[in-house]
């Protein structure tokens, strides 16, 4: 059973306009959220987290919204440069309760930015 | 600089033969992740290790093992019992309990000829 879903496998976004990317969780014992970014043949690289006390957090770019009584979040990248076409992962953590193993991810949203 | 290494970054491997890739952290990390990505099925977890000389199964261990006997490293074996090798392999490493977020190498890409 899923308890992070990305439906979106891809998303393809003109360059200059906004891109949203969503995630549903269906855990609600989920207390931290992460998005990762990857490029194909490397490691993800850390983007932008939000803790379930907060509904936004903004970091240059990049803002993540949660709607916790909807159990889901988005990232939202503006302008989008080309740079940013990659795999982008979900993931989601009990921080607070120390979950054994760590964070649950999502299976990944592709991000093409069109030129 | 801290981080976290994988090696070898490609690797080719026969059919029936024991493979084992590399995994070295220098940033004091206790928890250690294995991760197995394939295409559109995201990000699978093999094994994980919170603390040296402990280590548990993922969703996807059979056909695979590890070890924990420093801090440091981490180790992957694919064995011949894996029967779908070729992927890409991700290690990663976090504080304790891994809940604000991991670290991740760069990856291997493993091959069966």
């Amino acid at each position: 059973d899923q308890q992070v879903k990305q439906n979106s496998p891809s998303l393809s976004v003109q360059e200059g306009r906004i891109s949203i990317l969503n995630c549903d969780y269906t855990n609600s014992m989920f207390d931290y959220f992460l998005w990762y970014k990857k490029y194909p043949a490397e490691g993800p690289t850390f983007l932008i987290s939000i803790s379930s006390i907060k509904d936004k957090n903004e970091d240059g770019r990049f803002t993540v919204f949660l709607n916790k009584s909807a159990k889901h979040l988005s990232l939202h990248i503006v302008p989008s440069q080309p740079g940013d076409s990659a795999v982008y992962f979900c993931a989601a953590s009990l921080h607070s309760g120390g979950g054994a193993d760590g964070l649950t991810f999502g299976k990944g949203t592709h991000l093409i930015i069109q030129p | 600089d801290g981080g976290i290494t994988q090696s070898p970054k490609y690797l080719f491997r026969k059919e029936g033969q024991n493979v084992t890739l590399s995994c070295e952290q220098n940033l004091n990390h206790d928890a250690m992740y294995w991760y197995r990505q394939d295409p559109g099925q995201g990000l699978r977890l093999i094994y994980y290790s919170q603390i040296v000389n402990d280590f548990q199964k993922g969703d996807i261990a059979e056909g695979y093992s590890v070890s924990r006997e420093k801090k440091e490293s981490f180790p992957l074996t694919v064995t011949s019992a894996q029967k779908n090798p070729t992927a890409f392999y991700l290690c990663a490493s976090s504080m304790s309990g891994g809940g604000y977020g991991y670290t991740f190498g760069s990856g291997t890409r493993l091959t069966v000829v």
